[in-house]
């Protein structure tokens, strides 16, 4: 059971167009939103993060929007580069008694045309 | 900065072949995970291991194992490897001691492994 679901499954933007990616969870539980950027033949890494008790977290070009009633945040990309192209995960976790999970989207392949 | 290691970049195997793969990290983390990621999928969690010689299973634990016998060091068995295991595989590790207890995760570059 996919407990985040991500769209789009892939997308085209121009630069310096905005790049939206969204995604929606069913555990309530959750208390914890990171979006993570992975770079072809690399791991990803962490971009940015948002607990539920705020609806929006900005950091340079980079926003999480946070919708909690809806059970719904996305990722928002202003002024997007070709150097953003690559693909963004975002996922979902709770502490648990041993170690936090991440449950993972699918992923969004995003490119950015020059 | 944090480096998580991975010992292949890319593996082909024989069906039925034993096969290890290894992780280390070296930041003391207490947390280590291992993924599949396979396109459309996202990354799915196999197994992850909070202390030395503690394992729990994650989603798609089937056809696996792990091990962890030192704390910086997680490996990840396929005891007969299939077709279907054919996948690329992510070592991670996080500490839950750090960062107000937000566990980021911290990823290695990932093993492509392919079954014949």
């Amino acid at each position: 059971q996919q407990q985040v679901k991500q769209s789009p499954q892939s997308l085209i933007v121009q630069k310096g167009g905005i790049s939206i990616i969204n995604c929606a969870y069913e555990n309530t539980a959750f208390d914890y939103f990171p979006w993570y950027q992975q770079f072809p033949g690399k791991g990803p890494a962490l971009l940015i993060a948002i607990r539920p008790d705020v609806s929006e977290k900005k950091e340079g070009r980079f926003t999480i929007s946070f919708n909690k009633s809806a059970k719904q945040f996305s990722l928002h990309i202003m002024d997007s580069q070709p150097g953003d192209s690559a693909t963004y995960f975002c996922a979902a976790s709770l502490s648990s008694g041993s170690a936090r999970q991440l449950t993972f989207g699918s992923g969004t392949q995003l490119t950015v045309l020059p | 900065d944090v480096k998580v290691t991975q010992s292949s970049r890319y593996l082909v195997k024989r069906t039925g072949e034993k096969v290890f793969l290894e992780c280390v990290q070296d930041m003391d983390h207490e947390n280590m995970f291992w993924y599949r990621q396979d396109p459309g999928l996202g990354l799915r969690l196999i197994y992850f291991s909070y202390d030395v010689k503690m394992k729990e299973k994650g989603d798609i634990p089937e056809g696996y194992s792990v091990s962890r016998e030192k704390k910086e060091r997680f490996s990840l068995i396929l005891e007969s490897a299939s077709t279907n295991q054919t996948s690329m595989y992510l070592c991670a590790s996080s500490s839950t001691r750090l960062a107000g207890g937000a566990d980021t995760q911290y990823f290695g570059p990932g093993t492509r492994l392919t079954v014949l």
